[in-house]
């Protein structure tokens, strides 16, 4: 089934810690997106992608990278974790119209 | 860039009764208006959508109405029940831009009161 994935759901880890959340679509969309959102609060659009070897910065700076080097595939890493990167990640695809989201990633950084 | 404006940001009414949720957007380029909803815990899911050749659109309980002139567009629920609790975002695009796709509202509380 044509769907977005995101990996892992939830995540503790550690001040300093490297992460990197993963993102895979499985709806051959070219455009793809992540935002950042605190619960049931505004959706924070950081990064984003034309497609294959496309990266942009999105309204929301953030201090997290994104490469984009399969058009299915777009992950996000966050070289070390601070308390405040705790929040809910959001991934996101689309090509024409409706935009479809991944079931999010919660992030707690202690 | 496009800027959207959504109105209120908590909404609560009484079961049976009718909500709406207003919308206003600065770009007249934009042509496509989606409308989703987020349950708690759960992703954005599209509920309803409208493009700018249209006035109105309905499906079942919910209808959303665009004025092109005015830039603005509403989202109409009748009859809510109590699953119609949830966060809704409404978003405008215009499809003949890049990659930055939808920019959303900040989200309504609705909340539906037994």
């Amino acid at each position: 089934e044509a769907d977005i994935y995101q990996t892992p759901r939830y995540l503790v880890i550690g001040t300093g810690k490297k992460i990197t959340l993963e993102c895979s679509q499985t709806m051959g969309h070219d455009k793809m997106y992540w935002y950042q959102q605190d619960p049931g609060m505004e959706l924070h659009l950081i990064h984003y992608s034309y497609g294959v070897n496309s990266t942009e910065k999105g309204d929301l700076s953030s201090e997290s990278t994104v490469s984009r080097i399969r058009t299915e595939h777009f992950p996000l890493t966050l070289e070390s974790a601070r308390p405040s990167h705790t929040s809910q990640y959001l991934c996101a695809s689309r090509q024409v119209g409706e935009q479809f989201f991944g079931p999010g990633t919660r992030l707690t950084v202690l | 860039g496009e800027n959207v404006e959504q109105h209120p940001s908590t909404l609560s009414v009484q079961e049976g009764d009718s909500a709406v949720i207003k919308c206003t957007y600065s770009d007249s380029a934009s042509n496509y208006f989606p409308w989703y909803k987020q349950e708690l815990g759960k992703r954005p899911q599209l509920i309803i959508d409208i493009r700018s050749n249209v006035g109105e659109k309905k499906d079942q309980r919910i209808a959303v109405t665009l004025n092109k002139t005015a830039k603005h567009f509403s989202l109409h629920i009748t009859e809510t029940q109590p699953e119609d609790s949830a966060v809704y975002f409404c978003a405008a695009l215009n499809s003949g831009g890049g990659a930055d796709g939808l920019t959303f509202g900040k989200g309504t509380h609705l909340i539906i009161q037994p």
